[in-house]
């Protein structure tokens, strides 16, 4: 089936930029989105990706796509401390929904 | 207006009870979707309906029975929950269901569920 692979924990300091990394299985994935949820919230969306993309800069976020190895990496830069979170990557799935990986959860030490 | 609103915040009930979420957008978006999500993990998709029409059942236990009046409302109705029902419940809403903008979706703060 589908699967998507996050490392569990990621820990930077203030300023210094975070990068959390995603691998998935689906290649027929259209979508790849990454979600941030802060303790006791729902689910933000911060960003996405089309498949026939390499890159996508918003602002401080940077989303990078090897499709060839279905590799996704989420690049933040100048780290803020409300940035600590929960990041989810999330390809589109083939069935039509979102396929979630386990989540990130960003420390962010002053 | 990008919010979704649900109610009720925290919920309390026993297994024996029959409650209702609720769950509103006026972004006049055409899909709409029931997440739960348990502690340290990810959402799990439950319903989702497309314009109007449920669409999606990913194999729910009927205690939880979706409803969709019309294309701002969502419900979820409750019924003889087990105390591992327990979780975070969320909703969504998108512009484009089932298409890989789908993706884009916005979400309620969540109804805390506890059932005792």
């Amino acid at each position: 089936g589908e699967d998507v692979e996050q490392s569990l924990f990621l820990s930077v300091r203030e300023g210094d930029s975070s990068v959390i990394n995603c691998t998935y299985t689906d290649s027929s994935s259209t979508y790849l989105y990454w979600y941030k949820q802060e303790p006791g919230a729902g689910l933000q969306l911060l960003t996405y990706i089309f498949s026939n993309m390499d890159m996508k800069q918003d602002q401080r976020l940077t989303v990078l796509l090897n499709k060839k190895d279905k590799h996704l990496s989420l690049r933040i830069a100048d780290t803020q401390t409300g940035d600590s979170a929960i990041y989810f990557c999330a390809p589109w799935g083939s069935q039509g929904n979102l396929i979630f990986g386990k989540g990130t959860k960003l420390s962010v030490k002053p | 207006d990008t919010e979704v609103t649900q109610t009720p915040k925290h919920l309390v009930m026993g297994m024996t009870n029959k409650k209702s979420l609720k769950c509103e957008q006026h972004m006049g978006h055409r899909a709409m979707y029931w997440y739960k999500q348990k502690a340290k993990k990810p959402p799990e998709l439950m319903f989702v309906y497309s314009y109007e029409k449920l669409s999606i059942n990913e194999s729910v236990p009927s205690r939880f029975s979706p409803e969709c009046p019309n294309s701002s409302l969502l419900n979820l109705h409750l019924h003889a929950l087990q105390p591992e029902d327990s979780a975070l419940y969320l909703c969504a809403s998108s512009q484009n269901p089932g298409q890989g903008r789908g993706g884009e979706q916005y979400f309620g703060p969540g109804t805390r569920l506890t059932v005792t």
